[in-house]
């Protein structure tokens, strides 16, 4: 089956720790894009790449970090220096040949404790 | 930056009676994307808006494009239980990224059967 998928779906961290959430999609997509949703806010843009080997910030990047060594991959770290972590965090992805639909992967749930 | 506003934050209704979201840019869009998320889940693609003026049907669900391509609406009328969820609207800007999509923060719907 076409998709994308992320992994794990709950994630639980210390204080301090950096953690990666993983983010992979079997679509053919150029496009991948991390967000990150809080109660009441939406959906708030952390990064996004274009293509492999480049990714551009989003609206709130401070304290993430992301690669795209794969058109397949584009893996989120949450570092250290994000002050509020705690959130639930959705990937997506698109064609972006021409403006189309994102595909959103289940999300992951990441605690800080 | 380019903001998208959204309202209402929340609205509750009673099984068959009609709702509506709306949705308004700060600058000009090349489309309008909209999105549905189930309570856990991830947000689905429900539509996309290219034209000004724009008006397209999905059985009970009634989305419109505004002539100057800034805000837009998602309708639905006679409410189902099924329908309970935070839709999203999401916008391209006009010039800008064609891959950049900047979501509202959401309307969530809670029906009442």
């Amino acid at each position: 089956d076409g998709g994308i998928t992320q992994s794990p779906k709950y994630l639980f961290r210390k204080e301090g720790q950096n953690v990666t959430l993983s983010c992979e999609q079997n679509l053919n997509h150029d496009a991948m894009y991390w967000y990150r949703q809080d109660p009441g806010q939406g959906l708030r843009l952390i990064y996004y790449s274009q293509i492999v080997n480049d990714f551009q910030k989003g609206d709130i990047a401070e304290g993430y970090s992301v690669s795209r060594e794969k058109k397949e991959s584009f893996p989120l770290t949450v570092t250290s220096a994000q002050k509020n972590p705690t959130a639930f965090y959705l990937c997506a992805s698109n064609s972006g040949l021409s403006v189309t639909e994102a595909f959103f992967g289940q999300g992951t749930r990441l605690t800080v404790v | 930056g380019q903001q998208v506003m959204q309202i209402p934050q929340y609205q509750h209704v009673q099984e068959g009676e009609d709702f509506t979201t709306y949705c308004n840019s700060s600058t000009t869009l090349s489309n309008i994307q909209w999105y549905k998320q189930r309570p856990g889940g991830h947000p689905v693609f429900l539509i996309q808006l290219v034209k000004s003026g724009e008006v397209k049907k999905q059985k009970r669900l009634t989305f419109q494009f505004g002539e100057a391509k800034k805000n837009s609406s998602l309708h639905i009328t006679a409410t189902q239980t099924t329908d309970v969820g935070t839709y999203f609207c999401a916008g391209l800007r006009s010039g800008g990224s064609n891959y950049k999509l900047t979501f509202g923060k959401g309307t969530l719907l809670t029906v009442n059967p």
